[in-house]
């Protein structure tokens, strides 16, 4: 089965810049979708199709998909950016939605 | 405004059987997908299966086939997920989504989660 693989946690200072990974196989021609979960809130999509943006996302939230890791890359990282963040993925052979294990994003 | 509604918090004895609902509004329900995730207790997402309202075509992932039942009654905007013989492990948050199209699209609305608690 198709296995997705997030760092369990990523620290950052306010104002550097945070980079979340997804790593899977062949991950490049998914198109990874990207969430953003606070304590007791349910997720909100903030990158979609590797690198487009939801309307009322900001800018300092991009994305990138190469190879077989799928990056979120926050700048300029906030306070309020502190949350877990999930990647999802389509398994092309089973046919079927993967999230990966999500990765808590502390700001220091 | 798009919004899904669901059901509020339920405790349930193992064994029991549960229904959530999910209820869309601002949008024409019918011609949606709607998708249920599994949130267990400090965990990540699992993606449990999807029903299109127009017809009730449905797809379970392979890891909730045969555990879970997933339906829709359009002539509320609603639907549902059904849970047979809980177990301890069951215990969880159940969210509701939509999803923009059937394969690989992202969920761009969620419901508020449905906290289920299983316990003897």
């Amino acid at each position: 089965s198709f296995v997705v693989t997030q760092p369990p946690s990523v620290s950052v200072a306010p104002g550097e810049t945070a980079r979340i990974t997804c790593r899977g196989d062949t991950i490049e021609r998914r198109g990874a979708h990207w969430y953003q979960q606070k304590p007791g809130q349910a997720p909100v999509l903030v990158m979609y199709y590797d690198s487009d943006r939801p309307s009322g996302i900001p800018e300092r939230f991009s994305g990138h998909n190469s190879g077989n890791t799928a990056t979120l890359t926050i700048s300029r990282v906030e306070a309020g950016d502190e949350a877990d963040y999930h990647c999802q993925l389509w398994d092309i052979s089973g046919y079927h939605r993967v999230f990966g294990g999500g990765t808590k994003l502390t700001v220091l | 405004e798009v919004q899904l509604v669901q059901s509020g918090a339920e405790v349930k004895k193992p064994g029991e059987s549960l229904k959530i609902s999910c209820t869309g509004s601002g949008y024409k329900f019918s011609t949606y997908w709607i998708g249920w995730v599994r949130q267990m207790p400090g965990k990540g997402l699992e993606w449990m299966g999807l029903i299109y309202a127009g017809d009730s075509d449905t797809i379970y992932s392979p890891s909730f086939r045969g555990q879970v039942s997933i339906s829709v009654d359009t002539s509320i905007n609603t639907a549902f997920l059904q849970l047979s013989g809980l177990a301890i492990s069951d215990t969880a948050i159940y969210y509701c989504a939509r999803p923009l199209c059937r394969d690989g699209c992202p969920f761009d609305y969620w419901g508020q989660g449905t906290l289920v608690t299983v316990s003897s």
